[in-house]
């Protein structure tokens, strides 16, 4: 049972433009989500996370947004670059448990 | 600073061998965590150690076994692997168990033969 679901499995945008990458839960007793970002042969770097008491939460070029009736976040990066081009996890936690809930990733292709 | 550090970055072993890969973090975190990641998949965790002490098992393989010796280090020995254990294996630590993030080191890149 796939808790945290990332649909889409890859992504290409033009460098300069929006890059949306979406996450869907299906435990409402998540609380926090974090999304992260990982290189090829590399450990996944922390990005941002949001919390349940909000719906939005911003850091650079990098904005979460979190639809709690909707089960469902995003992560918006603006503008989009080279350097974005990675594969992106979303990452959920019910409060008091210890254990991140991944999604499946989406691999993000940023096109000069 | 964010660092968490994993050696060695590249293991080879063969089934009988016995090794251990280490991790260390400096950020005063209390929380420490062991991952298995396969290729186009996503982390699985594996143990979960809050104030030294063991808190997650997820029901593991006995031929690996975590130790966190202090507050900073983790180790994980690894003992009899088959090849289906070769992975990359990620180190976490974060502030506290639970509702915080977690920063991950880079990985040691684990091929038994």
């Amino acid at each position: 049972d796939q808790q945290v679901k990332q649909n889409s499995p890859s992504l290409s945008v033009q460098e300069g433009r929006i890059s949306i990458l979406n996450c869907d839960y299906t435990n409402s007793m998540f609380d926090y989500f974090l999304w992260y970002k990982k290189y090829p042969a590399e450990g996944p770097t922390f990005l941002i996370s949001i919390s349940s008491i909000k719906d939005k939460n911003e850091d650079g070029r990098f904005t979460v947004f979190l639809n709690k009736s909707a089960k469902h976040l995003s992560l918006h990066i603006v503008p989009s670059q080279p350097g974005d081009s990675a594969v992106y996890f979303c990452a959920a936690i019910i409060q008091g448990a210890q254990k991140l809930v991944f999604g499946q990733g989406t691999r993000l292709t940023i096109n000069p | 600073d964010t660092e968490v550090t994993q050696t060695p970055k590249h293991l080879v072993m063969g089934m009988t061998n016995k090794k251990s890969l280490k991790c260390e973090q400096h950020m005063g975190h209390r929380a420490m965590y062991w991952y298995k990641q396969k290729a186009k998949k996503p982390p699985e965790l594996m143990f979960v150690y809050s104030y030294e002490k063991l808190s997650i098992n997820e029901s593991v393989p006995s031929r690996f076994s975590p130790e966190c010796p202090n507050s900073s280090l983790l180790n994980l020995h690894l003992h009899a692997l088959q090849p289906e254990d070769s992975a990359l294996y990620l180190c976490a630590s974060s502030q506290r168990a639970g509702r915080n993030e977690q920063y991950f080191g880079p990985g040691t890149r684990l091929t038994v033969t």
